[in-house]
């Protein structure tokens, strides 16, 4: 059973702090990975797309890598602001269409 | 604008009652899914499409039905929603190898 962690579950930081969440699955023949954005009482919003064949994507200030042999992904959000507070969500996609998430991380960025 | 929509964003209603959430996306993707999240559970994939009349259970389908008469349509449906069944509900849609987009949720309460 195809099964995706993520660690912390929670993190709280002062603004400007450089950041990383971390995702891991355990069946590495995975067909892409997203990061999602969950603010509260919204959907979900994706961050990056890395396909299976790619180490990392960025957008801004925003930077995911993948490590398909270890299981890993990270999340690296520089310079963190308030407006970033949400929860992070990974997603692993092992066939055309079916997710499995992570229970996310809720990050909390301090004024 | 490119987005999946939802309705209704609330919804309560009574046991035995039967309901429809509609989806919609203009978008002209294949892909459409189901998903239900709920606390310490995360998001469980309920039904997804592959493309119009082509549906398959996900993770969790019991008690739910979907169709796919249109590509931009997905409707789902509770015959008859027991309390279980009260959650947040999410649709999304994607070509496969992109990105997905989801809807804004719609959040059921059976009593």
């Amino acid at each position: 059973k195809q099964e995706v962690t993520q660690i912390p579950a929670a993190l709280s930081v002062p603004e400007g702090e450089n950041l990383v969440l971390n995702c891991s699955f355990t069946d590495s023949a995975i067909y892409n990975l997203q990061w999602f954005r969950q603010d509260p009482g919204k959907g979900l919003t994706s961050l990056l797309l890395i396909q299976s064949s790619q180490r990392e994507q960025t957008s801004g200030r925003l930077n995911a890598s993948l490590d398909k042999s270890s299981g890993r992904s990270t999340l690296y959000i520089a310079a963190s602001q308030p407006g970033d507070s949400a929860t992070y969500l990974c997603a692993v996609k092992y066939n055309f269409n079916k997710f499995y998430f992570g229970s996310g991380t809720k990050l909390n960025v301090k004024p | 604008e490119a987005q999946v929509t939802q309705n209704p964003r609330y919804l309560i209603t009574v046991t035995g009652k039967k309901l429809t959430v509609t989806c919609s996306q203009n978008m002209n993707h294949e892909y459409m899914s189901w998903y239900r999240q709920d606390p310490g559970l995360g998001l469980r994939q309920i039904y997804y499409s592959m493309n119009v009349e082509v549906t398959d259970k996900g993770d969790v389908p019991e008690g739910y039905k979907v169709s796919r008469k249109e590509k931009r349509n997905f409707p789902l449906i509770l015959e008859s929603p027991s309390p279980n069944q009260t959650s947040l509900y999410f649709c999304a849609s994607s070509t496969g190898s992109t990105r997905a987009f989801f809807g804004q949720g719609t959040r059921l309460t059976v009593v």
